[in-house]
Parts: structure tokens; C-alpha cells; sequence
């Protein structure tokens, strides 16, 4: 059973569209990452939310972190085909410092 | 340059055949961890480690073991591989485990047939 579920599983959308990308769960995190991960590789890092109700931005990508830390969002403004790859939200439970879970991820495809 | 490095990368193996995938990092870390991809089903925390010989079940741990005899390296053991457990394996490793950056390394791609 996966404990962080997102949403949708494929994304497909034209260069400049804007994209969102939800991560949410029934438990609570201390705290939750988004990744991005290319063909072959393995995931990077892309940031880290910590306090409920944070808000992070990074160039072109805004990410969320919910009130109750239950939930994410990945919101994408003018998408580039760069943007294309595989985003996972994960994120250390509240109650298990060592215990690092995965949502099953988001594919993005952005075309020119 | 700060490393997870993972070996073999690619491997095709026979059932009930032992084998061992190698993780080493060095970047001092105290934490490393296995997972498993698999289509639709994202990544999977198999086996994870805190320190040195402290090591703890993940979501998977049925078929496989690790041990953590050193801070650098975090082997994965499969001691009868089945067709089960083929699939794309990251070990990672991160200051502790108490939501710093993890490191990937760059996968290692099993086949058991």
C-alpha cells in the first residue's frame, strides 16, 4: 500500500502550459521532498518542505507543503520541454526517522 | 566528488543463483538505504541502515539482506534471487535520516530468469 499517493500518474502538456502535481497522504510527515528523475538515472533532489503551510519556489517551479502535513503540490508555470521526467514526492513519517517513502510518481512530457 | 556508487549496473542472473550488489559512498554518511522500482509502483524502501551494524526492515525486505560492517559500504545480498525480485535497485545514502538530501546512486538493473 502506498502511503504517498499522487496524482495524475502521466502528464502530457504543451510547451508554456502551466502543470500541477499532487502528492497527498492519509499520515503525517515531518517532512517531504519532491524528486525529478531522468531515463536511467537515479532520483535528485529538487526541495525540501519542512513547516506546514511552507511555500518554496525555485525558478519556474512553486511547491507546497499542506497545513496538516499531509499533502504536497508541484506546480510547474510555463512549462519547458526540459521539464520533462519522472517527479516523486517522499518523505520521512513523523513517528520513523529511518522509514523513507516513495510515491509511485508522476510522468511529465512536455513537447515543443 | 560526492558519490553513491553502485556495482554491477546491469546484471542478468539465474534462480536460486546468490549474488551481491555493492554500495559505497563517500561522503561520510550515516544513513544509507536500498529501494527497488518497479513500473507503477515508484520506489520501494527495502532494507535501511542508521549507522554502523544498525540496520532496519524497509516496506520489501522479504528475499533480500544487507549488512553495514563499515560507514562506506551497504551491500545487498539476494541469497536465492527469484524472477520476482528483477527490477531497478538505488542504493542512497544521506547525512542521517532525519530529512536531509538523499543520494541516489545510478541504479542497478537486474534480471533474474
Amino acid at each position: 500500500t502506498q502511503l504517498l499517493e499522487q496524482s495524475p500518474q502521466f502528464l502530457s502538456i504543451q510547451e508554456g502550459e502551466n502543470l500541477t502535481v499532487y502528492c497527498n497522504s492519509s499520515s503525517v510527515f515531518s517532512s517531504l521532498q519532491w524528486y525529478r528523475q531522468e531515463p536511467g538515472e537515479g532520483p535528485v533532489l529538487l526541495v525540501t518542505v519542512v513547516t506546514g503551510g511552507e511555500v518554496k519556489k525555485l525558478k519556474r517551479l512553486t511547491f507546497q507543503f499542506g497545513d496538516a502535513r499531509k499533502d504536497s503540490s508541484l506546480h510547474i508555470t510555463a512549462a519547458q520541454p526540459g521539464d520533462t521526467g519522472l517527479y516523486l514526492c517522499a518523505g520521512y513519517l513523523t513517528d520513523s526517522w529511518g522509514k523513507f517513502q516513495f510515491g509511485a510518481g508522476t510522468q511529465v512530457v512536455v513537447t515543443p | 566528488e560526492a558519490q553513491v556508487t553502485q556495482n554491477p549496473r546491469y546484471l542478468i542472473t539465474v534462480t536460486g543463483k546468490k549474488l551481491t550488489v555493492t554500495c559505497s559512498q563517500n561522503m561520510n554518511h550515516e544513513y544509507m538505504s536500498w529501494y527497488r522500482q518497479d513500473p507503477g509502483l515508484g520506489l520501494r524502501q527495502i532494507y535501511y541502515s542508521m549507522n554502523v551494524e544498525v540496520t532496519d526492515k524497509g516496506d520489501v525486505p522479504e528475499g533480500y539482506k544487507v549488512s553495514r560492517k563499515e560507514k562506506r559500504n551497504f551491500p545487498l545480498i539476494l541469497e536465492s534471487p527469484s524472477p520476482n525480485q528483477t527490477s531497478l535497485y538505488f542504493c542512497a545514502s544521506s547525512l542521517s535520516g532525519a530529512g536531509n538530501t538523499i543520494y541516489f546512486g545510478e541504479g542497478s538493473w537486474l534480471t533474474v530468469v
